[in-house]
């Protein structure tokens, strides 16, 4: 069956460190993948959209690997704050019919601790 | 730019009901769609319009349905309730509907069935 699974326990961390969210998926071959960031009572915001013919994507403290072959993403915030304190989502598009059809992952929530 | 705006932010209907929500784009923006989100399932497609024109449709059954007016406002409708569609229902909308694209939401609507 397809599925998309990133890890469903809160990612807890020092303010600094890099934090590193992980976003698998089954059966699905997405031309492209995209990472969201919601934040409690409010919709996801878009970040970062990385295709399946680019390796890695970069937005300032934000940097988002996509390997087709292992069927995984990971998606880094480097030198982490406390407002980055949030839910991570990963989507893809299932249907690869020319309209975007976005199948979300659970989310990760990430804690940083100051 | 306005962002995405919802309404009603909060409804309470009874088992038995119908429910309409309303979702108004950001200026410009031809592309809507909406999804479902609960703690279990966590986000879920809905549909989308382009141009008045449903694009692409979830796996939900017939009790919902939406539509896209002119100026690319979007209401969904969900006729006889049931206790599970208690959920958030997200809106968001795109530009112009060229894969990829990303997604700007709204702050969603919470409905709480009873």
């Amino acid at each position: 069956s397809q599925k998309i699974e990133q890890n469903s326990e809160a990612l807890n961390i020092q303010e600094g460190k890099t934090a590193t969210l992980t976003c698998n998926y089954t059966n699905y071959s997405p031309a492209y993948l995209q990472w969201y960031r919601q934040d409690p009572g409010r919709g996801p915001v878009f970040l970062l959209l990385i295709r399946e013919n680019e390796k890695e994507k970069r937005k300032e403290r934000l940097k988002v690997t996509f390997d087709t072959t292992l069927k995984q993403s990971l998606f880094h915030i480097t030198a982490s704050q406390p407002a980055d304190s949030a839910t991570y989502l990963c989507a893809l598009d299932e249907a690869n019919t020319g309209f975007q059809k976005l199948v979300f992952g659970t989310g990760t929530r990430l804690l940083v601790s100051p | 730019k306005a962002g995405v705006t919802q309404t009603p932010r909060y409804l309470i209907k009874t088992r038995g009901q119908q429910v309409t929500l309303s979702c108004s784009p950001i200026s410009g923006h031809r592309s809507v769609s909406w999804y479902q989100q609960t703690p279990g399932q966590g986000l879920q497609f809905l549909f989308e319009y382009f141009s008045e024109t449903q694009r692409n449709k979830g796996n939900f059954p017939g009790r919902f349905s939406g539509r896209q007016f002119s100026n690319s406002r979007s209401e969904m409708n969900v006729s006889t309730l049931e206790l599970g569609d208690s959920a958030l229902y997200l809106c968001a909308s795109s530009l112009d509907g060229v894969i990829p694209y990303e997604q700007y939401f709204g702050p969603g609507t919470r409905l709480t069935v009873t």
